[in-house]
C-alpha cells in the first residue's frame, strides 16, 4: 500500500518535444505529491507539487496533472530543453508523527535530444 | 543562503572500518532524515529525527547508527560498511510536519565506497 509505482523507465525526447512520466498510488491517505529532479552527483531537488484536492498545478513549464479517483499523477514537461537531461523522481508524502514519510517512484531518466 | 550541507562529498572506506557521515542545516528545521540511495534506484529512508527524538525505519540495518548532538547537525554512523553499503547518502530536512504537508530540502550527497 505504501508503494508508488512511475512509468517510464527511461524517456528519451527531442529537443522541444513534451515529456510525460505518469504515478500511480494505493494509499489514499498520501496527502502530498512532489515531484524531485536529480543531476548525477547531487542530492534530488524540489521541482514542483502537488496537494490531491487540486487537479493541475503549473509552472513554467512544469505542470502536474492529479486524477485522484484513478490515483494517478503526472508530469508534463513542455519545450523540453537538454538540460533538462536528470532523473526524475515522483514521490508521496503521509504524515508521521511530526516528521513527513516520502515515499518515492523508481525514478524516469529523461534524455532531452539537442 | 540557507541549506543542507553534507562532508565529505567523496568517502572511501575499507570493508569493516567504522565511518562517519556529517550533515549540517541552516534552516533551523525540526526533522533531518537519512536517505540511502543506490545507484539507479529511488532513495530509501533510513532514519529521522524530529528535534532529538530518534525514529529508526524498521528495515533499517543495526549496522547503521546517528546522532544529533544539537539542531544544526546530524551525523550517520556506519559501525561496519559492507560492500552493499557503498551508496550515495543524502541528508534532508524539513520543518514540523505534523499540521500539514512540508517540503523536504536535501543535501548534495556523500558517495561512499567500500573497498
Amino acid at each position: 500500500q505504501q508503494q508508488v509505482k512511475q512509468s517510464p523507465q527511461s524517456l528519451i525526447v527531442q529537443k522541444g518535444g513534451i515529456s510525460i512520466i505518469n504515478c500511480a498510488y494505493e494509499n489514499t491517505a498520501f496527502d502530498y505529491f512532489p515531484w524531485y529532479q536529480q543531476f548525477p552527483g547531487k542530492g534530488p531537488a524540489l521541482l514542483i507539487a502537488i496537494r490531491p484536492d487540486v487537479s493541475e498545478k503549473k509552472e513554467g513549464r512544469f505542470t502536474i496533472s492529479f486524477n485522484k479517483s484513478a490515483k494517478q499523477f503526472s508530469l508534463h514537461i513542455m519545450d523540453s530543453q537538454p538540460g533538462d537531461s536528470a532523473t526524475y523522481f515522483c514521490a508521496a508524502s503521509i504524515s508521521s508523527g511530526s516528521a513527513r514519510q516520502l515515499t518515492f517512484g523508481s525514478g524516469t531518466q529523461l534524455t532531452v535530444l539537442p | 543562503d540557507a541549506m543542507v550541507i553534507q562532508n565529505p562529498r567523496y568517502q572511501v572506506t575499507q570493508f569493516g572500518k567504522p565511518v562517519t557521515l556529517s550533515c549540517s542545516q541552516t534552516l533551523n528545521h525540526n526533522v533531518m532524515y537519512w536517505y540511502q540511495q543506490k545507484s539507479s534506484q529511488a532513495p530509501k529512508l533510513l532514519f529521522h529525527y524530529y528535534d532529538k527524538d530518534f525514529n529508526n525505519e524498521a528495515d533499517t540495518p543495526d549496522n547503521f547508527q546517528s546522532r544529533r548532538p544539537n539542531t544544526s547537525f546530524c551525523f550517520l554512523d556506519i559501525r561496519s560498511p559492507g560492500l552493499g553499503d557503498a551508496a550515495m547518502y543524502l541528508c534532508a530536512t524539513s520543518r514540523d510536519g505534523s499540521r500539514g504537508a512540508v517540503e523536504q530540502f536535501f543535501g548534495p550527497g556523500t558517495r561512499l565506497t567500500v573497498l
